[in-house]
């Protein structure tokens, strides 16, 4: 079975530093894919970045970016210059099969 | 942009009543996906569909549930005989292919009284 962790339950940051959420996960397929899902009070669930595992290099999404490391299984997203709307929930979650397997999230805070 | 979405926003019944959740996916998407979402816990898979037909589910996913595709458009998911416990946020989501990002509806929440 796929598990995903997420370490840090509650993470907060001042607006316009970066903030880093961790995420590990456990897998013993070789091709799959990672995502990371913000999840604001709304609850609607907002896809922030993916990264497929057979690609070395780091997904990017403008002030979005993952530090991806494959041996480590572990898939961390970084907020770059952090802006009071990127309060959320975050969710990391991993594919297998056709299933989304998702860790527990980290409540994050930016203050003004 | 497409979006998927989902019909009610909030959906509340009695103990033991049939509810029927419904879900528009984005139009070109070929697989569809029920989740669950206990209020503070995290977001649980249900159900995938593709070719009209289950192709996974989850130990919750279990006879009092059931999913279709009634027309080219429409994704549902019925609970026969509703529990306290089935109390949730729901949501619908299609991707195009499998193994990829799935799409998330704005989700349907579900309380049952």
């Amino acid at each position: 079975a796929q598990t995903v962790t997420q370490s840090q339950p509650e993470m907060s940051v001042q607006e316009a530093e970066t903030v880093t959420l961790s995420c590990t996960y456990d897998t013993s397929e070789s091709d799959y894919y990672l995502f990371w899902y913000k999840q604001p009070p709304s609850r609607q669930m907002i896809l922030v970045i993916r990264q497929e595992a057979y690609k070395q290099q780091n997904a990017t999404e403008n002030r979005f970016s993952v530090n991806f490391q494959k041996a480590a299984k572990s898939f961390s997203l970084k907020i770059s210059d952090s802006q009071l709307g990127d309060a959320a929930m975050y969710f990391c979650a991993q594919s297998s099969g056709s299933r989304l397997t998702f860790g527990e999230g980290t409540q994050l805070t930016v203050n003004p | 942009e497409p979006e998927v979405t989902q019909t009610p926003s909030h959906q509340v019944t009695q103990m033991g009543q049939e509810v029927i959740l419904r879900c528009v996916p984005i139009s070109n998407h070929l697989y569809f996906y029920w989740y669950r979402q206990i209020l503070g816990q995290k977001v649980e898979f249900l159900v995938s569909f593709y070719n009209n037909e289950i192709s996974e589910k989850s130990e919750i996913f279990d006879d009092q549930f059931s999913v279709e595709r009634p027309d080219g458009s429409n994704f549902t998911l019925k609970i026969r005989s509703t529990k306290l416990e089935d109390s949730a946020m729901y949501f619908c989501a299609s991707s195009g292919f499998m193994n990829t990002e799935a799409f998330f509806g704005q989700g349907t929440r579900l309380t049952v009284v």
